[in-house]
């Protein structure tokens, strides 16, 4: 049961223009959600995150919108760079739940060209 | 601020044989995850300390244990290994008790032959 999908396996953007990654979830506990970026052989690196009483979070180029009645986030990088080349994760969690835990979606690959 | 430290970053090992992994979390930091990557099924968690107790544990085997020491350290085990337990291995602290980010270590990477 995945309650964190990622779609799109893969996505291929010119350098400087914008990279749009989404992110759908299905329980409705998510309360906090993160995006990350992964290297091979390498551990992801955190991005940026949102709670769920905000709509949106920006951090220089990155931006993360959560609409929660559609139980969807997604990433806006502007302007891509070819250094952003990776996979990206999106994660959850539950506050409620009272301990750290991540649900990951299965991430998608961004390829920035030149 | 030095970040989360694996070791060993490479391993491998024989079916039936065990696997001992270490994780030292970022200074100050009391919250140890330790998640499992592979390419079928992505990163799953494992299991999480907090304060040397395991808060939560994730859909794996009993042969998949661990542990959080007073200083935070933490290290995971697997028993009886099996082909199917190649991946890698990443360890994640984080600076509260919940609902924050994770920053993760190199991880370390198990084969088992």
């Amino acid at each position: 049961d995945q309650q964190v999908k990622q779609n799109s396996p893969s996505l291929s953007v010119q350098e400087g223009r914008i990279s749009i990654l989404n992110c759908d979830y299905t329980n409705s506990m998510f309360d906090y959600f993160l995006w990350y970026k992964k290297y091979p052989a390498e551990g992801p690196t955190f991005l940026i995150s949102i709670s769920s009483i905000k709509d949106k979070n920006e951090d220089g180029r990155f931006t993360v919108f959560l609409n929660k009645s559609a139980k969807h986030l997604s990433l806006h990088i502007v302007p891509s760079q070819p250094g952003d080349s990776a996979v990206y994760f999106c994660a959850a969690s539950a506050q409620g739940g009272g301990y750290n835990k991540l649900i990951f979606g299965a991430g998608t690959r961004l390829a920035v060209h030149p | 601020k030095a970040g989360v430290t694996q070791t060993p970053r490479y391993l491998i090992k024989t079916r039936g044989q065990q696997v001992t992994l270490s994780c030292s979390p970022i200074s100050g930091h009391r919250s140890v995850s330790w998640y499992q990557q592979t390419p079928g099924q992505g990163l799953q968690f494992l299991f999480e300390y907090f304060s040397e107790t395991q808060r939560n544990k994730g859909n794996f085997p009993g042969r998949f244990s661990g542990r959080q020491f007073s200083n935070s350290r933490s290290e995971m085990n697997v028993s009886t290994l099996e082909l199917g337990d190649s991946a890698l291995y990443l360890c994640a602290s984080s600076p509260q008790a919940t609902n924050t980010e994770a920053f993760f270590g190199q991880g370390t990477r198990l084969t088992v032959v």
